[in-house]
């Protein structure tokens, strides 16, 4: 069974619009976190945004805010004020258990993002 | 800091040559990741270290990989002979045992077997 589910193979937004990328993972470990990565046309991985199980609030950073819903193992992504250099790739992310036990990240297929005018 | 470096940025070799790849992680992270990108296949975690040992190489292909971490600050993906199905994106990506483990990911070794 798929741990990371991104279910829109492309999106598309106008600028200063925003838009939400779902995200829906699986795991019977009550310890974990999710992350977003963005992958530009030139290919390198750049993190986003984390939030953990056990947070109490959704994560924000900047324009980034991560949609936890627990119940639902959902984590979306909403970018708002969309510019046109968020057009790429974004990947959500999970990783199982205490940091202690190793951080290894399991990967969705991703969701091509494009803004435009 | 400089960042997880990964050389070479592109390779491109014939069917059966030896190929290496090089990472340098952040100095002071105690986790390394070889992962590889392909269209087909995503993001696939190949192998993993903790303090240079490995951890977790249950997403090597074959025998034709192995990888090394001789040392904190230096890694190694090699492939023996290469294949045509090895082309793909190799990252590296690094990080620490503590508070969100964000991995930090290199800028990739994009390598084309001919």
């Amino acid at each position: 069974a798929q741990k990371i589910t991104q279910t829109q193979p492309g999106m598309f937004v106008q600028e200063k619009e925003a838009v939400t990328l779902d995200c829906t993972y699986d795991t019977s470990d009550p310890s974990y976190g999710l992350f977003w990565y963005k992958q530009p046309s030139s290919g390198e991985m750049i993190f986003l945004i984390y939030q953990g199980s056990y947070d109490q609030q959704n994560a924000t950073e900047g324009r980034y805010s991560l949609n936890f819903q627990k119940a639902r193992k959902s984590a979306n992504l909403v970018i708002s004020a969309s510019q046109l250099g968020d057009s790429a790739m974004y990947f959500c992310a999970m990783r199982e258990g205490l940091t202690g036990g190793g951080n290894k990240l399991t990967f969705g297929t991703g969701t091509q993002l494009k803004v435009e005018l | 800091d400089a960042g997880v470096i990964q050389s070479p940025r592109h390779e491109v070799t014939e069917m059966g040559q030896e190929v290496t790849l090089r990472c340098k992680p952040i100095s002071g992270h105690d986790y390394l990741f070889w992962y590889r990108q392909t269209m087909m296949r995503g993001l696939e975690l190949l192998i993993y270290f903790n303090n240079n040992v490995p951890i977790d190489d249950s997403g090597m292909p074959e025998d034709r990989f192995s990888a090394k971490m001789p040392n904190a600050s230096f890694s190694t993906l090699k492939i023996q002979p290469s294949e045509p199905r090895d082309s793909a994106v190799y990252f590296c990506a690094s990080g620490i045992s503590s508070g969100a483990n964000v991995l930090t990911f290199g800028a990739g070794s994009r390598l084309t077997v001919l």
